[in-house]
């Protein structure tokens, strides 16, 4: 079985420019969740969908959107990118959606310059 | 507010020695989970365990068992006879079972297994 596979794996960016990450879900899984991981503010989570529906929003500015797919893949949107945007960008996966243990990618790891 | 403390930023602990990190947590909900994921500098996030507030016995997976403590609201991970293999970051987590579907992460202890 197919782990959580996420896309690009590593990629810069300019200041300014937008970003698009992508994530395939374990076959099965309907709820998909995003976290962004810095050293200075640790893991923090930004969105978490189930059926194509957003379902709870962390505290991320406007500039951070994300959408699901009717085959439950995902994606994350960052548009004007700024230096504080450099970091790893964890997708997680889970069956049952509000319990149950979830499964990350191996994370896609944005720097801005 | 949810909130997670893990107050060991690093530990060294020489191989085969069981190690114990520590966890405590806050929240006013009546049912939660209690996460523990392991990442290796690779990146990869990695479930280890996970006790669920009304799960009467710790939870216990292998060489990792969570001693959960729910009056001292204290969910402390257990690893008997480490690995040199174990050195990595670990990461307590928790959620609220209810209504909200994000994890609430501690700081994490940078876990290094001595030869």
């Amino acid at each position: 079985k197919a782990g959580v596979t996420q896309t690009p794996r590593y990629l810069i960016k300019t200041r300014g420019q937008q970003v698009t990450l992508s994530c395939s879900p374990i076959s099965g899984h309907r709820s998909v969740s995003w976290y962004q991981q810095t050293p200075g503010q640790g893991l923090q989570f930004l969105f978490e969908y189930f059926s194509e529906t957003q379902r709870n929003k962390g505290n991320f500015p406007g500039r951070f959107s994300g959408r699901q797919f009717s085959n439950s893949r995902s994606e994350m949107n960052v548009s004007t990118l700024e230096l504080g945007d450099s970091a790893l960008y964890l997708c997680a996966s889970s069956a049952q959606g509000s319990t149950g243990e979830l499964f990350f990618g191996e994370g896609s790891r944005l720097t801005v310059l | 507010a949810q909130k997670i403390t893990q107050t060991q930023p690093g530990m060294f602990v020489q191989e085969k020695e069981a190690v114990t990190l520590d966890c405590t947590y806050d929240t006013s909900d009546p049912s939660y989970g209690l996460f523990w994921y392991k990442q290796p500098s690779s990146g990869e996030m990695i479930f280890l365990i996970y006790q669920g507030s009304y799960d009467q016995q710790n939870a216990t997976e292998g060489r990792y068992s969570l001693n959960f403590q729910k009056a001292r609201k204290s969910a402390n991970l257990v690893i008997s006879a480490s690995q040199l293999g174990d050195s990595a970051m670990y990461f307590c987590a928790m959620r609220d079972l209810d209504s909200n579907y994000q994890l609430i992460w501690g700081a994490g202890t940078k876990l290094i297994i001595k030869p």
